[in-house]
């Protein structure tokens, strides 16, 4: 069964503040991986591909570690804009369908002033 | 562009209603799918096209229907409402050729009701 799992949270967070999460993955074939954004009643939105090598865009750090199959997303400086749930997804088959993705729960992050 | 669209954007249906929720792209991608989210749940894929012509069950299909006659359009049928179809349904599609299933890009979401 395919299985992605993430801490709901909240993960209140002050503003300025460094804070990281991180999403397990069961299936040890899953081939790429993502995060996404999804703001309150809003439609998800790619946030970052997470790379075998960790990439990093900006106050957003992505890791990937396949030996304990977990990815992380590290937010630098959080501001009250980073606010939002931030979904973990995994393919499994690498192909460009919907078929092969699994998408987290969701992590729900607060940034307090 | 206007990317990905989905209409109605709300909508109240009684149990036992038919009803078609509308998505439509103009990015020329040959993937569609169509997903729902529950609270607790995450989401969940319903059905999914991999080009005109060509449609394939996902995870929780049962109460709904697709064609994919255009590469532009990918409607959702639900043929006999049930207040378990109460959701917020997603429509995305993607690019084929980018490894790793590429962005999926989703459409704004319609908020159904069934009472």
């Amino acid at each position: 069964r395919k299985e992605v799992e993430q801490d709901p949270g909240p993960f209140n967070v002050p503003e300025g503040a460094t804070v990281a999460f991180n999403c397990t993955y069961s299936n040890s074939a899953s081939q790429s991986f993502f995060w996404y954004r999804q703001d309150c009643r809003k439609e998800p939105k790619l946030l970052m591909s997470v790379y075998s090598s960790g990439n990093e865009d900006g106050r957003f750090t992505a890791q990937l570690n396949r030996a304990s199959q977990y990815i992380s997303l590290l937010i630098r400086d959080s501001k009250l804009s980073d606010s939002a749930t931030y979904l973990c997804v995994v393919n499994i088959d690498g192909g460009g369908g919907a078929d092969g993705l699994t998408f987290g729960k969701g992590t729900h992050l607060i940034i307090q002033p | 562009n206007a990317g990905v669209t989905q209409t109605p954007k709300f909508q109240v249906l009684k149990t036992g209603q038919s009803m078609t929720l509308q998505c439509a792209q103009d990015m020329n991608h040959e993937y569609m799918s169509w997903y729902r989210q529950d609270p607790g749940m995450g989401l969940r894929l319903i059905h999914y096209s991999v080009g005109a012509g060509i449609t394939d069950q996902g995870e929780v299909p049962n109460g709904y229907n697709v064609s994919r006659s255009t590469t532009e359009d990918f409607p959702l049928r639900l043929l006999s409402a049930a207040p378990s179809q109460t959701s917020v349904y997603f429509c995305a599609s993607s690019y084929e050729s980018l490894p790793g299933g590429g962005e999926q890009y989703f459409g704004p979401g319609t908020r159904l009701t069934v009472t």
